[in-house]
């Protein structure tokens, strides 16, 4: 068990240019999870996973940004014609997905975008 | 959705307790604690189940308070180790999609 793991960790772009990040969770894990953090706020929920169903996206997700768990493995988030405002930190999380609620969410380290 | 945390900020000495409290003004399911530490992920603390029930964990506990909706997280006798923003997370209906508190940053100081 390597935990979550994040790629790019770092990604510099020009406004307009797409951006891919990658996340692949606890691999026993069924439930994958997107945040975005800003400095000094709290992680701002995106979207979620269920295996490989997207159940459930926030309005922050624009129609600019994609998410996919195409095996229920690993994830992808893409964001199309990146804006300055993108700029952030982008992190996954996984958990076992339990319905019992005692359901612990383990994070990745985070793939930060800055946008230019 | 997203809850509200107190104080924002918090200096502490060695030794010293502190409390960081989390009130919603939804219904909720459960409360987790995460800490963390600049320029890291977050790291899970703990998780309460609404019933009111404490839970510890060395020398930091909590208490969650469902008809309040409010949540508090108890560090005693703190150690420099615990530097750190703490957040709350918050789930209103047991599908554990966590709506986080803006943070609090505790600074410990020797």
């Amino acid at each position: 068990d390597t935990g979550v793991s994040q790629d790019p960790r770092h990604k510099i772009t020009k406004r307009g240019q797409n951006v891919t990040f990658r996340c692949d969770p606890i691999s026993e894990h069924n439930r994958l999870y997107w945040y975005r953090q800003t400095l000094g706020q709290g992680p701002e929920f995106l979207t979620y996973f269920q295996n490989e169903a997207q159940l459930e996206k926030s309005r922050l997700l624009s129609d600019r940004f994609s998410a996919e768990r195409p095996k229920g493995s690993f994830s992808t988030l893409e964001i199309q014609r990146t804006e300055q405002g993108d700029s952030a930190m982008y992190l996954c999380a996984s958990s076992p997905g339990r319905f019992s609620g005692a359901n612990v969410l383990t994070f990745g380290a985070g793939s930060r975008l800055t946008v230019l | 959705q997203q809850p509200v945390q107190s104080p924002q900020a918090v200096i502490l000495r060695e030794g010293e307790d502190a409390v960081i409290n989390c009130s919603s003004s939804k219904a909720l399911y459960s409360v987790h604690w995460y800490r963390q530490k600049h320029g890291e992920a977050p790291v899970f603390l703990m998780i309460l189940l609404k019933g009111g029930e404490q839970k510890g964990h060395d020398k930091i506990s909590a208490s969650f308070n469902e008809k309040k909706q409010q949540s508090s997280l108890y560090l005693t006798a703190s150690q420099l180790s615990y530097s750190g923003t703490y957040f709350c997370g918050t789930d209103q209906t047991g599908a554990n999609n966590l709506f986080f508190g803006t943070g609090t940053r505790l600074t410990v100081i020797p």
